[in-house]
């Protein structure tokens, strides 16, 4: 099945951890997405990267570090510099640079810091 | 700056009636594309429909359908004939042509139907 796997569905940190989302996808997509969404909130960007080897900072990039060394992985840590990391977050995939192309979601990783 | 703005924080309707949320945008670019993601309590975010900024007619998907005007910057999502599934949050998003086509997502409407 094609698709998007986000790995754990559940995590829970100690305050001061870094911690790794994993984002793993084999729609062979070029372009990935790292979302953050709190409680009632509408989604806010983190990271995206559109090739391999290169990656961008979106809205609320600090206290975030992202990688891309292959196509199909794209994993974001949470550091201990981010201020209120307890969210629901979100990888999305997008299958071009169109603006027809809509993005894909995967089922999402909810982090709880105490 | 892109954005979008949804001004209704909850919806109420019965079963087996239409009902609209609300989407209004604000950019600069002349091209730009804006969809609807449906949100059930799962956390799971579903793609339900699309219209470009050039789209002379308005995009329809089964039960869905956006009402587009460009004058008023709106983006009306209109869901015919409600089922209790359709439960969920609705998010209005708006490409961000400067960030390698992101989304810019409103804060959403949380719809309820009942029986």
């Amino acid at each position: 099945d094609g698709g998007i796997t986000q790995s754990p569905k559940y995590l829970f940190r100690k305050e001061g951890q870094n911690v790794t989302l994993s984002c793993e996808q084999n729609l062979n997509h070029d372009a990935m997405y790292w979302y953050r969404q709190d409680p009632g909130q509408g989604l806010r960007l983190i990271y995206y990267s559109q090739i391999v080897n290169d990656f961008q900072k979106g809205d609320i990039a600090e206290g975030y570090s992202v990688s891309r060394e292959k196509k199909e992985s794209f994993p974001l840590t949470v550091t201990s510099a981010q201020k209120n990391p307890t969210a629901f977050y979100l990888c999305a995939t997008r299958a071009g640079t169109a603006l027809t192309y809509e993005q894909y979601f995967g089922p999402g990783t909810r982090l709880t810091v105490t | 700056a892109q954005k979008i703005t949804q001004t209704q924080p909850g919806m109420f309707v019965q079963e087996k009636e239409a009902v609209t949320l609300d989407c209004t945008y604000d950019t600069s670019d002349p091209s730009y594309g804006l969809f609807w993601y449906k949100q059930p309590s799962s956390g799971e975010m579903i793609f339900l429909i699309y219209q470009g900024s050039y789209d002379q007619q308005n995009a329809t998907e089964g039960r869905y359908s956006l009402n587009f005007q460009k004058a008023r910057k709106s983006a009306n999502l209109v869901i015919s004939a409600s089922q209790l599934g359709d439960s969920a949050m609705y998010f209005c998003a708006m490409s961000d042509n400067q960030a390698g086509t992101a989304l810019i997502f409103g804060k959403g409407t949380t719809l309820s139907v009942s029986s």
